[in-house]
């Protein structure tokens, strides 16, 4: 129990267009789920959390217009990475949290985002 | 503020090695303290956590200790095998995180070799 999945898990788009990631928690209903940032060989940047039907808290440097996060319902949460530029190539990981699950985070496998 | 402090890897040992990943922190008060698994290809799974000093977190063979006086957090394994070749990330839940926030190590990465 408690999956999170991510979509796509890997894509490659052209600077000044917008991606969308989505994470979706399978098996329960996340009511908090948080962004993650990765760099090669860096620990991940929380960049922001949300709670289901609220907006998101963005962590400190996180710009919040060009990171759009969407938790629209208890299974989906979406990053929208607008006017992409190869500084934002990265993996982007999720994790949610629910209820049942205590505070405990589970966590998605990762985007791999690189822009051209 | 808070940190995460681990060894820089990559770690390479034979199997039946003894492993230790050092992690220590930094942080106010009494944050609980974690080490997360990540195997090639998957998410980062939680391996053990500690939530007091002196408190022992343990889970298949792994071992970590929560020590307030050195504040630190060292991952242990009596013998690895080739299957624990992943990335080991410390972390660490403040007290004022709100939110059930999280504060990462770099992560080490293990490599066994039969």
């Amino acid at each position: 129990g408690a999956v999170v999945s991510q979509h796509p898990s890997w894509v490659i788009c052209k600077s000044g267009t917008s991606v969308k990631i989505e994470c979706r928690s399978l098996d329960f209903q996340a009511t908090t789920m948080f962004w993650y940032r990765q760099f090669p060989k860096q620990s991940l940047m929380l960049m922001a959390t949300s709670n289901e039907g609220s907006k998101a808290t963005y962590e400190q440097g996180v710009e919040k217009d060009k990171f759009l996060i969407n938790h629209a319902s208890l299974t989906l949460s979406t990053l929208t990475v607008t006017s992409a530029h190869p500084e934002d190539s990265s993996f982007y990981i999720c994790s949610a949290s629910g209820r049942r699950q205590g505070m405990r985070q589970f966590f998605g496998p990762g985007t791999r985002l690189t822009v051209l | 503020g808070n940190s995460v402090t681990q060894m820089e890897g990559p770690v390479t040992l034979s199997e039946e090695a003894f492993l230790t990943i050092n992690c220590t922190y930094t942080a106010t008060g009494y944050p609980s303290l974690f080490w997360y698994v990540q195997y090639p290809g998957e998410g980062l799974q939680l391996l053990l956590k500690a939530t007091k000093a002196d408190d022992k977190g343990s889970n298949k063979g792994f071992e970590a200790t929560y020590r307030k006086e050195t504040t630190s957090f060292h991952l242990e394994k009596g013998s690895v095998q080739v299957s624990d070749s992943a990335v080991y990330f410390c972390a660490l839940r403040p007290l004022d995180g709100g939110y059930n926030k999280l504060i990462f190590g770099a992560g080490t990465r293990l490599a066994v070799h039969p």
